[in-house]
């Protein structure tokens, strides 16, 4: 079935460097949703992205979805400790299909 | 206020076992589900409920079964537990049909089979 790549798996980073996660599907995608999991904690939602080269930013966060909708990635610029934690994007199924599916996420760990 | 709320938080038993998990939401929302979480924090849907109807089923084993007394709530029964059965499992509701469809974590069940 349908499936998104999710690259790197994990990224070590210097506070204040930037951080780019990718999401990468063989096939459009209607949507894409990115969530934040902190260690220990539980997936919360970020964004969703709907539209055909669609960039979305909250404060430190680019959000970026393909003109072919067939990628997307999260930008975090000058990261912080608190940016530690596991990026997942998802996308779910169009039509009635309710189905979320998850990208195997990304680690970011940052140095102080 | 808790929007989802699991219970218990940690669960550790012997194999051979039954186990539940409960879950409840106060957002009001119609669907909820079920993910189990392994050690690769790898997310994988189990089951979905909307409006206590049985919208997803994965290939999940029979020992498994979810049960929805009202749109509230979704309950997860595990019979026979195995070790592979030990993961962290996070129920979660939606809206469908909301302007974002996001998904709402509960706190997520760590359970240990032994």
């Amino acid at each position: 079935g349908q499936q998104v790549m999710q690259i790197p798996q994990y990224q070590h980073v210097q506070e204040g460097e930037d951080f780019t996660t990718y999401c990468n599907s063989s096939t459009t995608l209607s949507n894409i949703q990115w969530y934040k999991q902190r260690p220990g904690g539980h997936p919360v939602f970020l964004i969703q992205l709907v539209k055909s080269g669609e960039v979305k930013k909250q404060k430190r966060l680019t959000f970026q979805f393909g003109e072919a909708k067939k990628n997307s990635s999260l930008h975090i610029t000058a990261t912080q400790t608190t940016d530690v934690g596991t990026y997942f994007c998802a996308y779910r199924g169009g039509g009635s299909n309710y189905k979320l599916t998850f990208g195997k996420g990304t680690l970011l760990t940052v140095n102080p | 206020d808790t929007a989802v709320s699991q219970t218990p938080k940690y669960l550790v038993t012997q194999m051979g076992n039954d186990k539940s998990i409960k879950c409840e939401q106060n957002l009001g929302h119609d669907t909820m589900y079920w993910y189990k979480q392994d050690s690769k924090k790898f997310l994988k849907i189990m089951f979905s409920y909307n409006n206590k109807e049985l919208i997803i089923n994965e290939t999940v084993p029979n020992r498994f079964s979810p049960k929805s007394p009202d749109k509230a709530h979704l309950n997860l029964h595990i019979n026979s537990l195995e070790l592979g059965d030990s993961a962290v499992y996070f129920c979660a509701s939606s809206q469908l049909g909301g302007l974002y469809n996001e998904q709402f974590f509960g706190p997520g069940t760590r359970l240990t089979v032994l």
